[in-house]
Formats: C-alpha cells, structure tokens, sequence
C-alpha cells in the first residue's frame, strides 16, 4: 500500500534550527510536497522537490532522496509563527497526492 | 501562485439540512479539483476528486449521495453535504489543479462546518 510517514509532534526552541523527518512509500513518484497549516486554516505551500538534493528558500529547506524514499524539511532561525502543523505529500504515479497525517512543531520562547 | 476563493468560510446548521460549499478557481482554469475532509488533529482525507464536465470520483468509504459534488465550469466546484449529521462536522477544503499533471495544488480556505 501507500503510506507517509513523519513524526506526530516535534517541540523546539526559538532561534534554533529544526529538521522534520518524512518517509514515503508509493506506487510510483513524481514528486514531494511540503505544506504548512496553521490550525483552522489551509495548508500553504513550502516545497516541491523531485529531484535528489537539497533546496533552499530562505529559512526553510527541503531535501529529497528517492532512493532512500526520504525527505526533510529544514527551518532554521526559528520564529514564534513557526508554531504550525507540517504536511508532508507524495505524488504517486496517477499524479495523485499521498498526504502524511502532518507533524505539529511547538516552538517555546 | 494561483488563488482559489472558497466559500463559506464557517457556517453552523441544523442537522437534517444540507450545506453547500463552492470553491473558485479566480486566475485560472482548474480542470481537476479535489475535496478533502480533515478532522482535528488528522491530516488531510480525500473525500473526492473532479474533472471539469464529468462525474466525480469517490474515495472509498465516501457516500456519494451524502457528499454531492459538481464541477459544471472550469472554475467553480461545489460540495453539497445533504442531510447534515452532526459527525459530519468538520473542516473542508477544495484544492485545484489546472492539469493532473501539474505538480502544485492549490488549496481554497476551508471551510468549518458544524451541524447541531
């Protein structure tokens, strides 16, 4: 079957640096999306990586490795606002998405 | 990026009547759209995918008598909730693609929808 995997919740500090785990497994690739959702609100999009490497988009970065079915995403300079629900979504060979059941992060003063 | 407007952004109702919900594609014309339910605490559940002038696909386990969708242009989807229960409560968000093989999906506001 199809399955996403990433941690429920995750609590880090303002100013540091945080890397949230995704592994996936689907019928297919073409592709891996991060999304951000604040509670209550749609997800807004982060990242969309489908090659391997690491991309970089000002304090948040995403890195692939299809071999290894992973990815992660990097915030660094953590902010208060930071505090949100992180998406992790596959796309399998039908072009569908594959979501993950998200990762909550809690940033502390 | 693309904008799509969704709307109702809340609505309350009574049990036993039915909501709509539409979803706009403003600055593009989205041939697939697709409707997701999400739970507190869940991640996203596709209820639903829609093709601009076609029926709808329903993910398993999904009424489609319950949860009528209709995708009559190429830039609006509606979701009618009939006969709303309150285990029907949620929040429920469209997104849209301009081709199913565009990678980015946009997603509409969502919608909250309590049934007392």
């Amino acid at each position: 079957g199809q399955n996403i995997d990433q941690p429920t919740e995750m609590t880090a500090t303002e100013g540091a640096i945080v890397q949230i785990n995704c592994t996936y497994q689907t019928s297919g690739f073409n592709g891996l999306f991060w999304y951000q959702q604040h509670a209550g609100e749609a997800p807004t999009f982060l990242s969309y990586n489908v090659l391997d490497g690491l991309e970089e988009k000002g304090r948040f970065s995403s890195f692939l490795s299809r071999s290894k079915g992973y990815s992660y995403l990097l915030l660094k300079e953590l902010q208060m606002k930071d505090s949100a629900s992180y998406l992790c979504a596959a796309i399998d060979s039908n072009y569908q998405l594959i979501w993950g059941a998200g990762t909550k992060l809690i940033i502390k003063p | 990026g693309a904008v799509v407007s969704q709307h109702p952004s809340w609505v309350i109702c009574k049990s036993g009547t039915s909501v709509k919900i539409e979803c706009r594609s403003l600055d593009f014309q989205a041939t697939t759209m697709f409707w997701y339910r999400q739970f507190p605490k869940q991640s996203l559940m596709l209820m639903a995918t829609s093709n601009e002038g076609s029926k709808a696909t329903y993910e398993q386990g999904v009424e489609k008598d319950k949860f009528l969708i209709n995708h009559a242009s190429l830039t609006l989807s509606t979701l009618t909730v009939t006969s709303a229960h309150p285990e029907d409560s949620s929040f429920y968000i469209c997104s849209a693609r301009s081709g199913i093989y565009d990678t980015e999906a946009f997603f509409g506001q969502g919608t909250r929808l309590t049934v007392v």
